[in-house]
């Protein structure tokens, strides 16, 4: 079965400041990674996902990822962050080959402080 | 365009009263989910739809809870003796196709509080 873990429930940064959250998964199988934010009382809008080719994933917002197979991570940057970033965000996995069925980590709340 | 669509958007029901949540999908959407998340967790997966036919409910927690698609478009949960552990956000998302890699578009939540 997959699992995915978030390493890390929070984290602080002051604005303008580099941020990276980290994303481990496990499989037996190849999967799809994607990362969601969410919003306050906002549904879940995807970042970026990771289906095959280049390894560095780039999406909305000034965000990137990284897929590193051998250490089975996924982990998410931006070199400088905003106010606005301020949100939840999720790291999920599905089959590849499979249909669309996420498995979502924890979460980790990025909190931007001026 | 329209995104996809949740109602109501906040429930209060009592222990044990039944409660039935929409879900309106992007339109020609073939895909629909419904995901359960529980307070400071990440949404877990309940239930699946490609067009009307259900192809996965083994994520439904009980057979209190009942999911259906009859036409293929909008779909709604039931929870039938609703209990306090079902508080939490329910939320629906739609893909267009059906294959794994497809991006999902979510649906704000239903949130549904049991006292």
């Amino acid at each position: 079965a997959q699992s995915v873990t978030q390493l890390d429930s929070q984290v602080p940064v002051f604005e303008e400041a580099p941020v990276e959250l980290r994303c481990n998964y496990s499989s037996s199988v190849s999967v799809y990674l994607f990362w969601y934010v969410q919003y306050p009382n906002q549904g879940l809008q995807l970042l970026l996902k990771y289906l095959s080719g280049s390894t560095l994933v780039k999406g909305i917002n000034g965000f990137e990822a990284e897929f590193n197979k051998s250490q089975t991570s996924f982990h998410l940057r931006k070199p400088s962050v905003h106010i606005s970033d301020t949100a939840e965000y999720f790291c999920a996995v599905n089959l590849s080959g499979g249909y669309n069925k996420l498995i979502f980590g924890a979460g980790t709340r990025l909190a931007v402080h001026p | 365009g329209a995104g996809v669509s949740q109602s109501p958007r906040y429930k209060v029901a009592k222990r044990g009263q039944d409660v039935a949540l929409r879900c309106d999908p992007i339109s020609g959407h073939v895909s629909l989910f419904w995901y359960q998340q529980a307070l400071g967790q990440g949404p877990e997966f309940l239930t699946y739809f490609q067009n009307e036919a259900q192809l996965d409910k083994s994520g439904l927690p009980s057979d209190r809870f009942f999911a259906e698609r009859p036409e293929g478009s909008v779909s709604t949960l039931k929870i039938q003796r609703t209990q306090q552990e079902d508080s939490a956000v329910y939320l629906c998302a739609s893909s267009l196709g059906s294959s794994g890699g497809e991006t999902q578009y979510f649906g704000p939540g239903t949130r549904l509080l049991v006292l």
